[in-house]
């Protein structure tokens, strides 16, 4: 069974510029979550799609943005990026909302 | 909104000894606490978890302890070896945030031989 799979793995972008991420969940799996990682903050949830719809929302700016489709993969969208927004972006997958969350390996996102 | 809190920060153990990772949670509908392990360059990986209706539960070397009235949840790794070396995170939810996890800020763990 494949896992997660997030492309693409690294990312270099300019300031102001917008990024787009994608995340596959496992097969099956209905449930998709977001997060940042940083050195500093750990692992900050960004938000959580179910059958297409966002749930849940972390404390981050409007920049960030996702969804989900049909198939149940998802993507996030920052727009006007700034230095600080380079991190480990980490999508999580889980069959329902209340089941175990299993991680892709990420994308790193370095914005220079 | 939820926040955890995660001590220590660091913990370094000799081989053969155990470690003891505390976290603490602030949002009392919290009902699930995953702790996650991340080795480096790798992906968080789920080691165990529990629920709010269970005090305790174990798997091999590995336990993790609830107390609700507290509000507080503990990972205990016991007869550790130089493999368990790694991040440890602790993560909190809700029924109504479903994967929506607020993690605690990590542990690094270093077991020496």
């Amino acid at each position: 069974k494949a896992g997660v799979t997030q492309t693409p793995r690294y990312l270099i972008k300019t300031r102001g510029q917008q990024v787009t991420l994608s995340c596959s969940p496992i097969s099956g799996h209905r449930s998709v979550s977001w997060y940042q990682q940083t050195p500093g903050q750990g692992l900050q949830f960004l938000f959580e799609y179910f059958s297409e719809t966002q749930r849940n929302k972390g404390n981050f700016p409007g920049r960030f943005s996702g969804r989900q489709f049909s198939n149940s993969r998802s993507e996030m969208n920052v727009s006007t990026l700034e230095l600080g927004d380079s991190a480990l972006y980490l999508c999580a997958s889980s069959i329902t909302t209340d089941t175990e969350a299993f991680f892709g390996q990420g994308t790193r996102l370095t914005v220079v | 909104g939820e926040n955890v809190e995660q001590h220590p920060s660091t913990l370094s153990v000799q081989e053969g000894d155990s470690a003891v990772i505390k976290c603490t949670y602030s949002d009392s509908a919290s009902n699930y606490f995953p702790w996650y392990k991340q080795e480096l360059g790798k992906r968080p990986q789920l080691i165990i978890d529990i629920r709010s209706n269970v005090g305790e539960k174990k798997d091999q070397r590995i336990a993790v302890t609830l107390n609700k009235t507290a509000k507080h949840f503990s990972l205990h790794i016991t007869e550790t070896q130089p493999e368990d070396s790694a991040v440890y995170f602790c993560a909190a939810s809700t029924e109504q945030a479903g994967t929506a996890l607020i993690f605690g800020k990590g542990t690094t763990l270093s077991v020496s031989s």
